[in-house]
């Protein structure tokens, strides 16, 4: 069964810095790009990153370019995010997400909410 | 940048059809077959319903389909059943190899 499972996140002062986790199992977790993917309660999906399985190809959304980073630790079987100089509009809940070819596979993990603000 | 443009809200009556539509440029939805479609279920994470445009995942029921003309993409439910109610995003590669999604539609199911 695959297992995507998040941590990291919580209450963060505007231009403050967290990381973000997802371990991953069930699967072989070095053969799949992964995603982040935000959403505010209540609101629509906001595709943040993506990473190639071998950690060499990544990709961001304007919004977070030059202040996220994704990396991944095949070894760890973990994802990660880096979020830098946060914005108040960072604040959402922030999944993991396996691909599946072109799109966005069924699993997902259970989110971890960040807040940004002072 | 800004988000694949999906009306905010559709309703339909049990057994009928309803149609989603999921406008895009040609620097996304018009120029690429990479249109994906997913349902999100209150407190619950996105579900793939169609891929690549209008391929189904194993297990998705046929009910559902997808298509595409222009920058303009689209997901039929046929067969309309109260299950359905939910939100539904689309979403689409960008010629800067970005996933961008649709803004989002709460179907309602009458």
């Amino acid at each position: 069964e695959v297992q995507l499972v998040e941590s990291g996140g919580g209450l963060v002062q505007p231009g403050g810095s967290l990381r973000l986790s997802c371990a991953a199992s069930g699967f072989t977790f070095s053969n799949y790009w992964m995603h982040w993917v935000r959403q505010v309660p209540g609101k629509g999906l906001v595709w943040i990153s993506r990473i190639k399985g071998d950690g060499i190809s990544t990709n961001y959304a304007d919004s977070v370019k030059g202040r996220f980073t994704i990396s991944r630790d095949n070894a760890k079987n973990t994802l990660y995010l880096q979020m830098n100089s946060l914005r108040a509009e960072d604040t959402a809940v922030y999944y993991c997400a396996r691909d599946y070819g072109n799109s966005i596979s069924d699993d997902w993990g259970q989110g971890t909410p960040v807040t940004v603000s002072s | 940048q800004s988000a694949l443009t999906q009306p905010a809200s559709v309703s339909g009556s049990p057994g009928q059809s309803i149609t989603i539509s999921c406008t895009g440029t040609s620097s996304d939805v018009g120029g690429y077959t990479l249109v994906s479609w997913y349902q999100q279920h209150p407190d619950k994470t996105p579900k793939l319903l169609i891929y690549d445009v209008s391929n189904r995942p194993p297990g998705v029921s046929n009910r559902f389909s997808g298509s595409k003309s222009g920058n303009t993409a689209s997901l039929t439910i046929s067969g309309l059943q109260a299950e359905d109610e939910a939100d539904y995003y689309c979403a689409s590669y960008r010629s800067n190899s970005i996933l961008v999604f649709g803004g989002g539609t709460k179907l309602t199911v009458l």
